[in-house]
């Protein structure tokens, strides 16, 4: 079946540092890519996406780009803030839009 | 304002007290989900729907009923909850393939 697989967390970085998740897909088809972020207490929000291969999506300073050779998806950001303090997700879903399958989600804490 | 709604927000029940978590969207998207979040597993998808009347498993359905007979609402429903049911649970509403959550239920079985 379908699977995402994300880098283990926690993540701690210091304020302005280079920020890489990593994020690896297994999947039947093409899916679409996505990173969500979960801020403390809310619902999960979508970040960015990719929706073919070497497509790049980009958002708030946060990139990932669609890479099918190595089936990755991996987000980065050059440098975070104290407000990026989330937990982020990746996740795939085929061209069956109600079937998504997400990784385990990292979390990540900026220190100031 | 676009939004995926959810009540309770907070509920705490007991073992095999039936319950109903509603969920409901207003921008008329046809698909919708249930998803269960638990330290380090992620988020699991319950449920999803594609139309009125239209419903398929995710990766864990069991213990766990959904119905879809309107297109804004989408309701959970656990017929004998049990302490494993224990766990913070998202409704999704979906676009193309992006996915609008709601604010989470967070259930305690006793």
């Amino acid at each position: 079946g379908d699977s995402v697989t994300q880098m283990e967390g926690p993540v701690t970085l210091s304020e302005e540092a280079f920020l890489t998740i990593n994020c690896t897909y297994t999947a039947t088809g093409y899916p679409s890519l996505f990173w969500y972020v979960q801020y403390p207490g809310e619902g999960l929000q979508l970040l960015l996406k990719a929706t073919k291969a070497d497509d790049k999506g980009s958002n708030k300073g946060f990139e990932a780009t669609y890479r099918k050779e190595t089936t990755s998806f991996h987000l980065e950001k050059g440098s975070v803030q104290v407000s990026d303090s989330a937990v982020y997700f990746c996740a795939l879903s085929l061209t069956n839009a109600g079937k998504s399958t997400f990784g385990d989600g990292t979390t990540l804490t900026v220190k100031p | 304002e676009a939004q995926v709604t959810q009540n309770p927000r907070y509920l705490i029940t007991v073992t095999g007290k039936k319950l109903t978590v509603t969920c409901s969207q207003n921008m008329n998207h046809e698909y919708m989900s249930w998803y269960r979040q638990d330290p380090g597993l992620g988020l699991r998808q319950i449920y999803y729907s594609m139309n009125v009347e239209v419903t398929d498993k995710g990766d864990v359905p069991e213990g766990y009923k959904v119905s879809r007979k309107e297109k804004r609402n989408f309701p959970l429903i656990l017929e004998s909850p049990s302490p494993n049911q224990t766990s913070l649970y998202f409704c999704a509403s979906v676009r193309g393939s992006e996915q609008f959550f709601g604010p989470g239920t967070r259930l305690t079985v006793l």
